[in-house]
């Protein structure tokens, strides 16, 4: 069936530096993305979202871009802290599932 | 109170006990999830309830059994459970059921289930 689904498993960065993680959707219907972070022994706590009439939506450090031509979803984490090290998760509205996440790891 | 409490952070069970997780939330939420988690893999959806009923049941085992008894608490009672049943547990809710903006979900810090 349709899935949101990641490029890469691993992301090792140094602090300081930026961080960009991918997300690949199948749902062309999708109209609401969204992206969490999930620390080791915690839940997913929701970090930004975007709607489809946008292209771009930026948070605190964060920067969410979508490419709808080619269902891309990326999410960008300026100057990357350590307390940044989780595992970074995209969703999508008609599906409350998630994708196989990202780990990244910050390097001090 | 933006929170999701779980009760207990910890269980363990063997296979022939009946316990139950538990899951509350005082945001006036809707919508409330079940998911399962097993090590280094993303949140699996069990179930949702939408409005104290039982909107999707992701074909998960009956040996798991969930309860809305209103619209504050979410429970998942668990019976005759396998050692593969092991994971961690994590309750969500939103305010509504359909995913949208600012219909975001919350979730709660999960119970980590083990079966003996």
């Amino acid at each position: 069936g349709e899935s949101v689904g990641l490029h890469l498993p691993t992301l090792s960065v140094q602090e300081g530096d930026n961080s960009i993680i991918n997300c690949a959707y199948s749902n062309s219907a999708s109209d609401y993305f969204i992206w969490y972070k999930q620390e080791s022994g915690k839940g997913p706590q929701f970090i930004i979202d975007i709607r489809s009439n946008m292209d771009k939506r930026q948070g605190q450090r964060v920067t969410v871009l979508l490419n709808k031509t080619v269902k891309h979803l990326s999410l960008q984490i300026a100057a990357t802290q350590p307390g940044d090290s989780a595992v970074y998760f995209c969703a999508e509205n008609n599906d409350m599932r998630f994708g196989a996440g990202t780990r990244l790891t910050v390097k001090p | 109170d933006t929170e999701v409490t779980q009760t207990p952070k910890h269980l363990v069970m063997g296979m022939t006990n009946k316990k139950s997780l538990k899951c509350e939330q005082h945001m006036g939420h809707r919508a409330m999830y079940w998911y399962k988690q097993k090590a280094k893999k993303p949140p699996e959806l069990m179930f949702v309830y939408s409005y104290e009923k039982l909107s999707i049941n992701e074909s998960v085992p009956s040996r798991f059994s969930p309860e809305c008894p209103n619209s504050s608490l979410l429970n998942l009672h668990l019976h005759a459970l396998q050692p593969e049943d092991s994971a961690l547990y994590l309750c969500a809710s939103s305010p509504y059921h359909r995913l949208a903006g600012g219909n975001e979900q919350f979730f709660g810090p999960g119970t980590r289930l083990t079966v003996l």
